[in-house]
């Protein structure tokens, strides 16, 4: 399995209040990615980096902030949690950009 | 926007029948395509992939998948399931338009095997 850790894996939180996730990967790969998880929408892309405080946002970006100030960590920032952000959180990372994704265990978060 | 589609939201099968599920995509450009298991509980993991080639590609345990690019499909098959291929599939698509190397996938077809 690619060496990817996601922290933490579980969390509670409620409404309002600010939540960071935290993904570290030991590939030294260039691209990584934060992807959420819902019953019936399969995976939808959050934000993702190419590098080094290079990041872009994807489908779902709105009420989230990322930043990456090292290769191998990736944070997610949900700024103000709301309900609609109870989901299961995936990192992936990949070397050739999106020719060979490696997710991570993911973390379940509850906004309550 | 381009999306991608399985028909399938969830399949229930018993142990031996063949397995096909569905996947179709919007876009006309050219495209890499993927399939991913997630077991209960587990993350994603890679089943098989398409690059180009021969359409039609193998993957791990027994999977096998086949590109049929005037169809814009790409559907994933088992001749003979098993209870341990209980799992959620997904299928998804690289774009090969954009600048973020991004994958598209499809809602996901929940899989039950029945012993």
């Amino acid at each position: 399995d690619a060496g990817i850790t996601q922290s933490p894996r579980h969390k509670v939180t409620e409404t309002g209040t600010p939540v960071t996730l935290r993904c570290h990967q030991t590939e030294n790969h260039r691209y990584m990615y934060w992807y959420r998880q819902d019953p019936g929408h399969g995976l939808r892309l959050i934000h993702y980096s190419y590098g080094v405080k290079d990041t872009d946002k994807g489908e779902v970006s709105d009420g989230y902030s990322v930043s990456r100030s090292k290769t191998e960590d990736f944070l997610l920032t949900l700024e103000s949690a709301t309900s609609s952000q109870t989901s299961v959180y995936f990192c992936a990372i990949s070397e050739l950009g999106g020719r060979d994704l490696y997710f991570g265990p993911g973390t379940r978060l509850t906004v309550t | 926007a381009q999306s991608v589609s399985q028909h399938n939201h969830h399949v229930i099968l018993s142990e031996a029948a063949s397995l096909e599920l569905g996947c179709n995509y919007s876009y006309g450009g050219t495209v890499n395509l993927f399939w991913y298991v997630q077991y209960p509980g587990q993350h994603l993991q890679l089943l098989l992939k398409y690059f180009s080639g021969d359409p039609l590609v193998k993957g791990i345990k027994g999977f096998e998948a086949e590109f049929i690019k005037s169809k814009f499909s790409f559907n994933l098959r088992k001749p003979s399931v098993q209870w341990s291929d209980t799992a959620e599939y997904f299928c998804a698509v690289k774009m090969n338009n954009n600048a973020g190397n991004m994958l598209t996938f499809g809602g996901g077809t929940r899989l039950m095997v029945k012993p």
